[in-house]
């Protein structure tokens, strides 16, 4: 089916770890984001893209990197894992002339 | 970028219709409003859109009265399946755009 697919669906890391977050979506959207929510919290925005070669940072960059090589992946890249990223972690994208978001499933990220 | 006000929480019972209303009083002239729902372990889903007026489709419709400060979600004759948090977020129409969202309304239908 198409979509947004995240992969890992789950990942317990060590303090100063790093790893990446794929993403992926087979809708030829333009726009792609990164979310991150904390528990009772909404989603806050980390980094996004408004196409291949693109990208931006949101609300919470400190401690990621991102980059966008093509128009179907996005991943997210922790640099070095701290307690404070522990979260669930959510991609999005849509098309430019749209303004509904499809978001991936998620990964929930625990670092200990 | 409009922020948006939306109640924390709001209780209904199966069957009747629910109205969850979000305050966006510096929506600027060329801002879209939508809502998505988000169900426990879950991304958010889209659910719908609009510019001003009513906007209806096969899961809600969204009221947006003339000043656009404000706007409606109604969810007619809620199921226990409808159970979620319902997120307002005002958007920039066309090119880039840097979507945040609030914290949502949690909505708990009740047998």
């Amino acid at each position: 089916n198409a979509g947004v697919t995240q992969t890992p669906k789950f990942q317990v890391l060590k303090t100063g770890q790093s790893m990446t977050l794929q993403c992926a979506q087979d809708m030829n959207h333009e726009y792609m984001s990164w979310y991150r929510q904390d528990p009772g919290m909404g989603l806050r925005l980390i980094h996004y893209s408004v196409g291949a070669g693109i990208t931006d940072q949101g609300e919470v960059p400190n401690g990621y990197n991102v980059s966008r090589s093509t128009t179907e992946d996005f991943p997210l890249r922790l640099l070095s894992a701290a307690p404070s990223q522990t979260s669930v972690y959510f991609c999005a994208s849509r098309r430019g002339s749209t303004y509904g978001y499809t978001f991936g499933s998620g990964t929930r990220l625990t670092v200990v | 970028l409009a922020k948006t006000t939306q109640p924390i929480s709001m209780d209904s019972y199966e069957g009747q219709e629910v109205n969850i209303t979000c305050s966006h009083n510096n929506i600027a002239t060329n801002d879209y409003i939508t809502w998505y729902q988000q169900f426990p372990s879950q991304g958010p889903r889209f659910i719908i859109q609009g510019y001003k007026t009513k906007v209806t489709n096969e899961v809600a419709s969204l009221f947006i009265p003339a000043d656009r400060k404000s706007s409606t979600l109604s969810l007619p004759r809620v199921s226990l399946s409808d159970t979620a948090v319902y997120y307002c977020l005002v958007a920039e129409a066309g090119g880039y755009q840097k979507v945040t969202f609030g914290t949502g309304t949690k909505l708990q239908v009740i047998p």
